[in-house]
């Protein structure tokens, strides 16, 4: 069974420019969220969304916005990067929607803003 | 203030001891959830255990367990004879309504 897949691995962009990571879930998982880890700040809610609508929301700007298509694969766009958007932004599926339950994460895209 | 405490940032240890990750939470709802994560260099976060507020016994799991005290809002986790491989970070998180919070992380290194 495939876990959580996140592409690209890697990516280097510069501060201004916009990106779009994407994230498929494991096979059944309806449930996608986003994360964002830094050395600073930890690891940090960005947002999930069930059934193509987005459930919960963290703190961040407007600038983090994202959808979910019909197959539960999911993006995360951010636009007008910021160099403290530099980060490893992990995506996770559930089964089921609601933080509760847990999830499998992916092994994450790391973005570097120069 | 922080919703999830790992004191520890990093440890070290021998490999074949015993070691305890701490992990203190708050929280003033009833219903919550408590979560160990364990992130290798790969990078990608391992699921461990959850563990619902109303569930206050001990769990073992192999090589690991936890002790979940809701009197000291503390959900530790002890890995017992060590092993190299045991060497990441590890993450407790809590779950209550709609928000999931990662503590800040303990970096295990077990040295052969």
């Amino acid at each position: 069974k495939a876990g959580v897949t996140q592409t690209p691995r890697y990516l280097i962009k510069t501060r201004g420019q916009q990106v779009t990571l994407s994230c498929s879930p494991i096979s059944g998982h309806r449930s996608v969220s986003w994360y964002q880890q830094t050395p600073g700040q930890g690891l940090q809610f960005l947002f999930e969304y069930f059934s193509e609508t987005q459930r919960n929301k963290g703190n961040f700007p407007g600038r983090f916005s994202g959808r979910q298509f019909s197959n539960s694969r999911s993006e995360m766009n951010v636009s007008t990067l910021e160099l403290g958007d530099s980060a490893l932004y992990l995506c996770a599926s559930s089964l089921v929607a609601g933080v509760n339950y847990g999830y499998t994460f992916g092994s994450g895209t790391r973005l570097t803003v120069v | 203030a922080q919703k999830v405490t790992q004191a520890q940032t990093e440890i070290s240890v021998v490999e074949k001891e015993d070691v305890t990750l701490d992990c203190v939470y708050e929280t003033r709802d009833t219903t919550y959830y408590l979560f160990w994560y364990k992130q290798p260099p790969s990078g990608e976060l391992v699921f461990l255990i959850r563990r619902n507020s109303f569930d206050e016994q001990n769990e073992i799991s192999g090589r690991y367990s936890w002790n979940f005290q809701k009197s000291t809002s503390s959900f530790n986790f002890t890995i017992t004879a060590s092993q190299v491989v045991d060497s990441a970070v590890y993450f407790c998180a809590l779950s209550e309504g709609n928000q999931f919070y990662f503590g800040t992380g303990t970096s295990l290194t077990v040295i052969p």
